[in-house]
C-alpha cells in the first residue's frame, strides 16, 4: 500500500522560497504521475503541478513563474518549491498520485496527509 | 472564481438523495475530459470518489455514482447518511488553460 509524506518547514518568511518533499514509501515512483495540491484556510483545492520521471513537467499557470518540481528516482521522492511566497501562498500542501499507471489526470487516488505551511515575518 | 462551478451547498434527510452539479465548458468537460470527484472529512485529506466521470475505486460504496453529459457533471449520492457530510470536489483537466482544474467544492449537510 503506497504511502505520501510529506515534509518541510512550516512556516516560511514573505519573499522567501518554500520546500516540500513527498516521500513515496513503495512501489515504483517511475510508473505513475505526482502532483502538489494546495488548499488555503477555509478554502477549496488548488492544483500546483504534475511531473512524471521522464521529465514531463506541467504546472499551473498562475503560478508557473514561482513553481519548480523536480523527482528524485533514487530516493523516491519528489520536490515543490515557491519562490517569493506571500500570505496568500498559506495552505495545507498535499503531495498526491494519480490513479492509473502512466496517465495524467486519471484521478488522484492516494494523498499524503499535508502539511500546514504558513507565510509569515 | 472556479472554471469548474459547484452549488456551495447541497442537503438532505437521511436515507434520502443528493445531486451535486459540476458546470464547466466546452475546453474541459465538454472536451470529453474525465471528471473525477472527492470527498474531503474535516480535518482530513480528501478521498477519490469516482475515477473517470463514473468509476469507484475499491471500497466506495455504491450509493455514489457519477455521470457527465455535454459540459456538466454530477455526482449522486443515495441513501444519505450522517457519515457523508463532508466537503466534495469535481475535478478535471482544461485545454485552454492547459492544467488540472477543481470545481470550488460543495458542503453536504445531512438534516
Amino acid at each position: 500500500q503506497v504511502q505520501l509524506q510529506e515534509s518541510g518547514p512550516g512556516l516560511v518568511k514573505p519573499s522567501e522560497t518554500l520546500s516540500l518533499n513527498c516521500n513515496v514509501s513503495s512501489g515504483s515512483i517511475s510508473e505513475y504521475y505526482w502532483s502538489w495540491i494546495r488548499q488555503p484556510p477555509g478554502k477549496g483545492l488548488e492544483w500546483i503541478g504534475f511531473i512524471f520521471h521522464t521529465g514531463s513537467i506541467n504546472y499551473n499557470p498562475s503560478l508557473k513563474s514561482r513553481v519548480t518540481m523536480s523527482l528524485d528516482t533514487s530516493k523516491n521522492q519528489f520536490s515543490l518549491k515557491l519562490r517569493s511566497v506571500t500570505a496568500a501562498d498559506t495552505a495545507v500542501y498535499y503531495c498526491t498520485r494519480d490513479s492509473m499507471v502512466k496517465t495524467p489526470v486519471s484521478g488522484f487516488d492516494v494523498w499524503g496527509r499535508g502539511t500546514t505551511v504558513t507565510v509569515s515575518s | 472564481q472556479s472554471v469548474l462551478t459547484q452549488p456551495p451547498s447541497v442537503s438532505g434527510a437521511p436515507g434520502q438523495r443528493a445531486t451535486i452539479s459540476c458546470t464547466g465548458s466546452s475546453s474541459n468537460i465538454g472536451a470529453n475530459f474525465d471528471v473525477h470527484w472527492y470527498q474531503q472529512l474535516p480535518g482530513t485529506a480528501p478521498k477519490l470518489l469516482i475515477y473517470g466521470n463514473n468509476n469507484r475505486p475499491s471500497g466506495v460504496p455504491d450509493r455514489f455514482s457519477g455521470s457527465k453529459s455535454d459540459t456538466s457533471a454530477s455526482l449522486a449520492i443515495t441513501g444519505l447518511q450522517a457519515e457523508d457530510e463532508a466537503d466534495y470536489y469535481c475535478q478535471s483537466y482544461d485545454s485552454s488553460l492547459n492544467g488540472v482544474i477543481f470545481g470550488g467544492g460543495t458542503k453536504v449537510t445531512v438534516l
